[in-house]
């Protein structure tokens, strides 16, 4: 069955270095979308992307935050400049289109410790 | 704003027993509503829907009603099983935002016994 995978696991970084979180959404789905969820509270939409633009993002989705798909497969979450408050697990999703047929499908997750 | 509000866990059960986990949502429109599963280690996969009011979803012995009177998607099981350990995540979708984004819980965890 296909899967979204996310890449890499658990990346630790310095408060103040950029960091990059990747994820290989399914072949054909046409809806990206990152959530994340800091440790012990819910977890929050940031940005969907759909058509090679962002759709819709929320209050967190700051100028420090960006996302891209570079290439086609891939498709990515960019942290400029990482605060403490960064730290959580990151989730990547993908769907296929927006009918009710169709779910979000997600990955693993990524989890960012910022010291 | 949109909300669900589920109960806090950890719930812990011995295997064949019943489950609940209450989840109760807030929503200007008519929002469908899902149950998400995480099991250790994995992404949160889905693991039962409903778009409508009075709608019953189930999946591998599950069930969830949307009850739009109560404003509630209540999870129960007859039996549960080791294998159910997980964390549970009671989500909305707005259909006022055509892109679908999803509001989440806080997530249930379910720890059960032999």
């Amino acid at each position: 069955e296909p899967e979204v995978t996310q890449t890499p696991s658990h990346q630790v970084t310095q408060m103040g270095q950029e960091v990059i979180l990747r994820c290989v959404p399914i072949s054909n789905h046409l809806y990206f979308y990152w959530y994340r969820q800091i440790l012990g509270q819910k977890v929050e939409f940031l940005v969907s992307f759909y058509n090679n633009e962002i759709s819709e993002k929320s209050e967190i989705f700051d100028d420090q935050f960006s996302v891209e798909r570079p290439d086609g497969s891939n498709f990515t979450l960019k942290i400029r400049s990482t605060k403490l408050e960064d730290s959580a697990m990151y989730f990547c999703a993908s769907r296929l289109g927006l009918a009710d047929t169709d779910t979000q499908y997600f990955g693993p997750g990524t989890r960012l410790t910022v010291l | 704003g949109n909300s669900v509000t589920q109960m806090e866990g950890p719930v812990t059960l011995s295997e064949e027993a019943f489950l609940t986990i209450n989840c109760t949502y807030t929503a200007t429109g008519y929002p469908s509503l899902f149950w998400y599963v995480q099991y250790p280690g994995e992404g949160l996969q889905l693991l039962l829907k409903a778009t409508k009011a009075d709608d019953k979803g189930s999946n591998k012995g599950f069930e969830a009603t949307y009850r739009k009177e109560t404003t509630s998607f209540h999870l129960e099981k007859g039996s549960v099983q080791v294998s159910d350990s997980a964390v549970y995540f009671c989500a909305l979708s707005d259909p006022t935002y055509n892109t679908d984004k999803l509001i989440f819980g806080t997530g249930t965890r379910l720890q059960v016994f032999p």
